[in-house]
């Protein structure tokens, strides 16, 4: 398996602009998480999936962030519209969890600038 | 608030020398992990701990997870610069982990 797969590596936006970080989870895995890494505070939970139905999404920062999983091998991070406070790197992360503690797989990062 | 706090945050040591990075909470867990993330990547699990009192050797590198599973060390011996990288440890009170503040260690040869 490839593992976690996360594009774009880099993206670079002007304030204002819409952003989508793409996400392909390891096949088999049931769940799939996004975090946020910034040195001020660390890694941050955004939203996680089960089986691609969102479970809880209390971490996402503001309604300007938004994510789906349309199906078992691709899900979005959607940031409309960004701003420079959302520079960030996003991980994607996927694990099966009925497998106890193999722990998460992460995907490479999108490291994000807004400017 | 953060649900694990590491320390040191950041540390910087000779090539040869032994460290200990601690993780601690008020939370019990029902298991405990250890990552390490390099440059450019995203963290990769080193260890996974279950049991109170358990001690996981890897190597050079020693987990521990304290009796009443709320904390958790991770000891290197003779440090080497390929250990250079950012320590996350990682506990699941439930069905999904939270990370810690992470150490950043620097091994300078």
């Amino acid at each position: 398996d490839a593992g976690v797969i996360q594009s774009p590596r880099h993206e670079v936006t002007e304030m204002g602009q819409e952003v989508t970080l793409r996400c392909k989870p390891i096949s088999g895995h049931d769940y799939l998480f996004w975090y946020r890494q910034t040195m001020m505070r660390g890694l941050e939970l955004l939203i996680y999936f089960n089986n691609n139905v969102p479970i809880d999404d209390s971490g996402m920062p503001e309604d300007r962030f938004s994510a789906k999983m349309p199906n078992a091998s691709f899900s979005t991070l959607k940031i409309q519209p960004s701003e420079p406070r959302d520079s960030a790197v996003y991980f994607c992360a996927s694990i099966l969890m009925g497998m106890g503690y193999s722990g998460y797989t992460f995907g490479s990062g999108t490291r994000l600038t807004v400017v | 608030t953060q649900l694990l706090e590491q320390s040191p945050q950041f540390l910087s040591i000779q090539e040869g020398e032994n460290l200990t990075v601690y993780c601690n909470s008020s939370s019990v867990f029902s298991s405990l992990q250890w990552y390490r993330q390099e440059p450019g990547e995203g963290p990769v699990l080193l260890v996974t701990v279950v049991t109170g009192g358990e001690v996981k050797k890897l190597k050079r590198l020693t987990f521990q997870f304290g009796d009443a599973r709320k904390d958790s060390s991770l000891h290197i011996t003779a440090a080497q610069p390929g250990d250079t990288g950012l320590y996350l440890c990682a506990g699941a009170p439930g069905n999904q982990f939270y990370f810690g503040t992470g150490t950043s260690l620097t091994v300078i040869p």
